[in-house]
């Protein structure tokens, strides 16, 4: 199955700044996932990554907020933008199929100050 | 009510003892994912299952397709099987993963 790498693994923000994680898959998925995961809550989708095309977002989360790209099969960013403390979660990209299973990143453990 | 239901929220154990964590769901599916997620966030894909049972190793992950069921088993646990298990559903109709709110399991020595 894929290899997904993300980074960063973790990182401390300034309230008000953004953050870009990445997501790079080591072959072609078709699918690619940004999700969230709260402090004691389990995984929310954020948007379905699409190539070459905008992201679909899930009710409550909107483009300005979280900037996705998908430049190709392989590769893509999820932005947090303009950071509050409420946005220190768990943030997880996956890849993949019904077909042939999903594959994850490793999470990027985010703390907004 | 949730789509996707695990059981238990939390499970304690001895090294050593047999675990079941169970999951069921109530929408139609194309296939079930067991996954692991360690502390630090990350998440390891054990099993998709559309029928049957699959073994890995000590875990076993099996489906019943007509009582919308499914179970993960764990033999001889270790404490490096300490983690939080999700099953994910994939439903008919697209890709995305419904998700199960997880069972945090503490293997002590």
């Amino acid at each position: 199955s894929a290899v997904i790498s993300q980074k960063p693994s973790r990182d401390i923000c300034q309230r008000g700044t953004s953050l870009t994680i990445q997501c790079q898959v080591d072959s072609q998925v078709t699918m690619m996932f940004w999700y969230r995961q709260q402090p004691g809550q389990s995984l929310t989708l954020i948007a379905t990554a699409n190539q070459g095309s905008e992201a679909t977002y899930e009710s409550g989360f909107v483009i300005d907020k979280f900037p996705i790209s998908r430049p190709n099969l392989t590769f893509s960013t999820l932005t947090v933008s303009n950071m509050s403390p409420e946005d220190s979660s768990i943030y997880l990209c996956g890849g993949g199929g019904a077909d042939y299973g999903y594959t994850f990143g490793s999470g990027t453990r985010l703390t907004v100050v | 009510k949730n789509e996707v239901e695990q059981s238990p929220q939390n499970l304690t154990a001895q090294e050593g003892e047999f675990i079941t964590i169970n999951c069921s769901y109530s929408v139609g599916i194309s296939a079930l994912h067991w996954l692991q997620q360690h502390p630090g966030g990350g998440i390891v894909s054990l099993f998709m299952l559309s029928s049957g049972k699959k073994k890995h190793g000590r875990l076993i992950a099996t489906i019943n397709i007509q009582e919308k069921h499914s179970s993960l088993h764990i033999t001889a646990s270790h404490p490096r099987d300490s983690a939080v298990y999700i099953c994910a559903a994939t439903m008919d109709s697209n890709y995305q993963l419904i998700w199960g709110a997880g069972t945090k399991l503490i293997i002590k020595p």
